[in-house]
């Protein structure tokens, strides 16, 4: 079934550690996208990448990198987590070629940064 | 700066109609989105307005007025099912979804 896919489900962390969450769509899109979602917060973009080989930061870049050498593979990195980035975390992708871009999201991973 | 609000929770009778409304301000404007999301699962898309208007889509549409920045999403026909989070959210001049924190709606039977 097409569609994205990300690992893991759910990790708990302890501070320090370097982890990163892998996100893997089939649908040939050209954006993909990292979120996190907190409660009583709206989802808040990570970084985004609008096509192959390119990246951005979104509006809480800090803490986090991501890579983007293929179409389908879009993984993001935590150095060093730290407590406050315990949240949801949500890869989304979109086809990227106009205004009416609809976004598909994964099924989210649930981090916990002890 | 840019800035959506939407109401935090709503609560709901199984068969009744509910309006969910979402207020915006931004420096740029390229459409509005309602998304649905269950408890523990992902955003799932609903619909797109990036004209003033009614939009219909079976038992749910959505409205947008721009001179306003006010949208709403209302729902028909409420079934159960319909309980989940409703997120509003706008592209900006740049494309990207900058989104509301969501209302809660629970139906009661």
């Amino acid at each position: 079934i097409a569609g994205i896919t990300q690992a893991p489900t759910s990790q708990i962390l302890a501070a320090g550690r370097r982890m990163t969450l892998r996100c893997t769509q089939d649908m040939r899109h050209n954006a993909m996208y990292w979120y996190r979602q907190d409660l009583g917060l709206g989802l808040r973009l990570i970084h985004y990448s609008n096509t192959a080989g390119t990246t951005g930061k979104g509006e809480v870049p800090d803490g986090y990198s991501v890579s983007r050498a293929n179409t389908d593979d879009f993984p993001l990195t935590l150095a060093s987590a730290v407590p406050s980035q315990t949240s949801v975390y949500f890869c989304a992708s979109s086809q990227g070629d106009s205004s009416t871009d609809t976004q598909y999201f994964g099924p989210g991973t649930r981090l916990t940064v002890l | 700066g840019q800035n959506i609000d939407q109401p935090t929770e709503m609560t709901a009778t199984e068969g009744a109609i509910v309006q969910i409304n979402c207020t915006y301000q931004t420096s740029g404007f390229n459409g509005l989105f309602w998304y649905q999301q269950h408890a523990g699962e992902a955003p799932t898309f609903l619909s797109y307005n990036v004209l003033d208007g009614l939009e219909e889509k079976g038992r749910f549409s959505s409205f947008l007025s721009r001179s306003k920045g006010y949208s709403y999403l209302l729902l028909k026909e409420l079934q159960m099912k319909d309980s989940a989070s409703y997120l509003c959210a706008l592209m900006d001049s740049n494309y990207q979804l900058i989104w509301g924190a969501g209302t809660k709606l629970i139906i009661k039977p």
